[in-house]
């Protein structure tokens, strides 16, 4: 069985960095093919894609935060990073983990997900 | 990259069918066969219904189908049930090997 649960701050101030946990189990990310992605969703907004890190530690960020992401992994301790720099009020959302399975036929998805964790961003 | 295109809201009755687009570009849905769908109740995480297009995890209905053409992708929902209003996403894999979600439907059950 496959779970996820996020944690870390649920109150950040404005200019500081975020860093957020994803613990999981029931899978390895040592394993061919396997990946941990991050996703989060402003209140009353939709789904909005982040960053997601593979076995290999080929890692991925949106285009447009990249230059505020770093996610790294522990295989060892079942944990994915994700830190984000500078948060800024428009960050303020719940923050989700996924796992994310890859074959050459199905591609690309996020079968399992976190219960999120909302973060705030205020002074 | 600009997120997917999806109606805002969308209804039906108990027992019809109803259909949510996703309108993406060749970069996304139009190049790959990657295209997943999401259903979200209320203060509940995402729950994947299906992936890879036309894919359905196993033990979820059969209700539920996905099919694309060109650059719009589709999830039909037959025999509308109760439980099935939520809020749908559609997501793809792109060209610059990152994802996208579209900025979500509203499923009205009346």
């Amino acid at each position: 069985q496959i779970t996820l649960k996020e944690s870390g701050p649920t109150l950040v101030k404005p200019t500081q960095t975020l860093t957020l946990t994803c613990t999981f189990s029931g899978f390895s990310l040592t394993t061919s093919g396997v990946g941990v992605g991050w996703i989060r969703q402003p209140p009353g907004k939709p789904l909005e894609w982040l960053a997601l890190i593979y076995w290999n530690a080929d890692n991925r960020y949106s285009p447009s935060l990249k230059s505020r992401l770093t996610i790294t992994k522990d295989s060892s301790k079942h944990q994915v990073v994700l830190t984000m720099t500078n948060m800024d009020p428009v960050d303020t959302a719940t923050y989700y983990c996924a796992h994310s399975p890859y074959d050459i036929l199905n591609g690309y998805y996020f079968d399992y997900w976190g219960q999120g964790t909302l973060v705030t961003v205020s002074s | 990259q600009s997120a997917l295109t999806q109606p805002a809201s969308v209804s039906g009755s108990p027992g019809q069918s109803i259909t949510i687009s996703c309108t993406g570009t060749s970069s996304d849905i139009g190049g790959y066969n990657y295209v997943s769908w999401y259903r979200q109740h209320p203060g509940k995480a995402p729950k994947l219904m299906i992936y890879a297009v036309t894919n359905r995890p196993s033990g979820l209905s059969n209700r539920f189908s996905g099919s694309k053409s060109g650059n719009t992708a589709s999830l039909t929902i037959s025999g509308l049930q109760a439980e099935d209003e939520a809020d749908y996403y559609c997501s793809s894999y792109t060209s610059s090997r990152t994802w996208v979600f579209g900025g979500g439907t509203k499923l009205t059950v009346l």
